[in-house]
């Protein structure tokens, strides 16, 4: 029940085309969904996240898609650039549980030039 | 202002032996959060400081310990060293406790041989 599901594991997208990446969790009592970017030798760094009141947010570029009764998430990366090549982990947590936080797999997104 | 720094960046070690890594938190937070990141279970969360006191474990064996000094700076201690602790352990800082303001150092890579 403290899973978050993410895919696809990899993905290669066009420059310029976008990329979608998805996360489903199963904890109703998870309130915060963040998106994190890493690029190889560095630390994840948070890109965007959402919470359960509101069902899109706009950051640029990157938008998250939340849909609370589908107990899903998403990332859509527009106009995807070669720059955007990294992975990038969604996440769940609720205030005040154990496990802080809970990540997905990863998924490894490459744009080509 | 300085991001969150790691020291060692890369430590070899063998089985038994027991580990120490160093966390520096950005100057003025207050919170430091420690995750172990392998390519089979993704970024899992170990254990939360705050103002000196552990606020949250995550699920990992009593092998894996912490503390934070008075200047918020934190350690982390891994004793009897497994093959398959081998891994990046990364900290992260946050101004509150919480997961929505934190920041990642570049991690320490671990091998355990």
């Amino acid at each position: 029940q403290q899973q978050v599901k993410q895919s696809p594991q990899s993905l290669i997208v066009q420059k310029g085309g976008i990329s979608i990446i998805n996360c489903a969790y199963e904890n109703t009592a998870f309130d915060y969904f963040p998106w994190y970017q890493q690029f190889p030798g560095k630390g994840p760094a948070l890109l965007i996240a959402i919470r359960p009141d509101v069902s899109e947010k706009k950051e640029g570029r990157f938008t998250i898609s939340f849909n609370k009764s589908a107990k899903q998430f998403s990332l859509h990366i527009m106009d995807s650039q070669p720059g955007d090549s990294a992975t990038y982990f969604c996440a769940a947590s609720m205030s005040g549980g154990d496990d802080k936080i809970i990540f997905g797999k990863g998924t490894r997104l490459h744009i080509l030039p | 202002k300085a991001g969150v720094t790691q020291t060692p960046r890369y430590l070899i070690k063998t089985r038994g032996q027991q580990v120490t890594l160093s966390c520096s938190p950005i100057s003025g937070h207050r919170s430091v959060s420690w995750y172990q990141q392998t390519p089979g279970q993704g970024l899992q969360f170990l254990f939360e400081y705050f103002s000196e006191t552990q606020r949250n474990k995550g699920n990992f064996p009593g092998r894996f310990s912490g503390r934070q000094f008075s200047n918020s700076r934190s350690e982390m201690n891994v004793s009897t060293l497994e093959l398959g602790d081998s891994a990046l352990y990364l900290c992260a800082s946050s101004t509150t406790s919480g997961v929505d303001t934190q920041y990642f150092g570049p991690g320490t890579r671990l091998t355990v041989l």
